[in-house]
């Protein structure tokens, strides 16, 4: 089946610093990732579509100067949260869709644990 | 804007006890709805879609039903292993460079006592 592995799985850093989530799509293709943040007790909500070879979407209320968004392959997406702050710890999920397969179900990653001290 | 919503935030259940997750929707353009379950600390992992009412789709000790404005996630004598948070989400028709994107419910959180 369809499976997105998501890298680092968790992850601690200081106030102020970046940091690197990776989204990968292993056995198939993916023109459009989804991220997703997810806080404690609470459902996913979408922060943004990436989109191969172009500029990514974000949601209304989303940064895209602080949370930046590169999907530079059909299998690569990266989210950067930039000068992390203690607020923006959190779940962050990525989600992705075979581009062979339009009508089959987004398949979601792993997760990545932000911790920002 | 499209919304769903989910209930009850919580269910406990003991082993055997079959019950029902409700999930109502508004959507402009049903696409498809979707179930999910997700385990503490993992992403969400795919159930079922469901594509037009009256739809209905079962795997193991679940079922999943669609009517025009809500769907069901019907389970029948559930097992400790089946305790998880249970989230339905719709993806709309509109196109746009979201097209695909799924707004998701807050999630049903299960709870099946042995």
């Amino acid at each position: 089946g369809a499976v997105v592995s998501q890298h680092p799985s968790r992850v601690i850093c200081k106030s102020g610093t970046s940091v690197k989530i990776e989204c990968r799509s292993l056995d198939f293709q993916a023109t459009t990732m989804f991220w997703y943040r997810q806080f404690p007790k609470q459902s996913l909500m979408l922060m943004a579509t990436s989109n191969e070879g172009s500029k990514a979407t974000y949601e209304q209320g989303v940064e895209k100067d602080k949370f930046l968004i590169n999907h530079a392959s059909l299998t690569l997406s990266t989210l950067t949260v930039t000068s992390a702050h203690p607020e923006d710890s959190s779940f962050y999920i990525c989600s992705a869709r075979d581009r062979g397969r339009p009508n089959s179900p987004l398949h979601f990653g792993n997760g990545t644990r932000l911790t920002v001290t | 804007e499209d919304q769903v919503t989910q209930s009850p935030e919580a269910l406990r259940l003991q082993e055997g006890e079959s019950s029902s997750l409700n999930c109502s929707y508004t959507v402009s353009g049903l696409r498809g709805l979707f179930w999910y379950r997700q385990d503490p600390g993992k992403g969400p992992e795919f159930l079922f879609t469901l594509y037009s009412a009256g739809e209905e789709k079962e795997k193991e000790r679940l079922k999943a039903t669609l009517t025009k404005k809500e769907s069901f996630l019907h389970i029948t004598a559930p097992k400790p292993e089946d305790s998880a948070t249970y989230l339905c989400a719709v993806q709309a028709g509109a196109g746009g460079t979201s097209y695909g994107k799924l707004t998701f419910g807050q999630g049903t959180i299960l709870t099946v006592h042995p």
